[in-house]
């Protein structure tokens, strides 16, 4: 079993919906989570980031903990042609400056 | 957000060369520093954890003389790929952890290696 599960997609949603993007995790020793962007040929761009359970906001992006269940998301809202590109899932053990990363979600967002 | 610069982009290359990838904090400083592989549409893979002044840490089954990792200042890391050959054909990209602050790593561009 991996440590991080992310169902690779794709994913293809019309201009304007509402995107939820989910990991789940095996080991209950993580203590930091993050979300990355990658476009084509780029390098991850860092979303989010939270370190408890409970939601964060941040424009038109949440991510969302849930420890008990060691089940992470994104979710997108209004989401935009431009908003097209492959979200990774970053787990991080706190102290051990590893992050282990989902597979990544390929999303693509149609006019 | 913190900027990681890196570079070359893309740089092509004759088997047996060796090629030297930079990684540069440019408004930060980065006690450590990591380099991960990609290969098409698969999720990054890390090589090695680099700490300045200090030996790098490499995963398992990375092999430490074949890609040789410098982190000479806070700011600077370098990654070079001895005697390439068309299997180290990928896609490099370091990140960089702000010191002090260890939650987060900001990534750079990436840079393409193709050996021919």
């Amino acid at each position: 079993q991996k440590e991080v599960e992310q169902d690779p997609g794709p994913l293809s949603v019309p201009e304007g919906a509402i995107v939820s993007l989910n990991c789940t995790y095996s080991n209950s020793a993580f203590q930091y989570f993050m979300w990355y962007r990658q476009y084509s040929r780029k390098g991850p761009e860092l979303l989010m980031y939270t370190y408890s359970s409970g939601n964060k906001e941040d424009g038109r992006f949440t991510a969302q903990v849930d420890k008990s269940s060691k089940y992470i998301s994104l979710f997108i809202r209004d989401s935009q042609p431009s908003d097209s590109a492959t979200y990774l899932c970053a787990l991080e053990l706190g102290g051990y400056n590893k992050l282990i990363f989902g597979a990544g979600t390929r999303l693509a967002v149609h006019p | 957000g913190a900027v990681v610069s890196q570079h070359p982009s893309r740089v092509i290359c004759k088997s047996g060369t060796s090629v030297k990838i930079e990684c540069r904090s440019l408004d930060f400083q980065a006690t450590t520093m990591f380099w991960y592989r990609q290969f098409p549409k698969q999720s990054l893979m890390l090589m090695a954890t680099s700490n300045e002044g200090s030996k790098a840490t490499y995963e398992q089954g990375v092999e430490k003389d074949k890609f040789l990792i410098n982190h000479a200042s806070l700011t600077l890391s370098t990654l070079t790929v001895t005697s390439a050959h068309p299997e180290d054909s990928s896609f490099y990209i370091c990140s960089a952890r702000e010191s002090g602050i260890v939650e987060t790593q900001y990534f750079g561009p990436g840079t393409r290696l193709l050996v021919l």
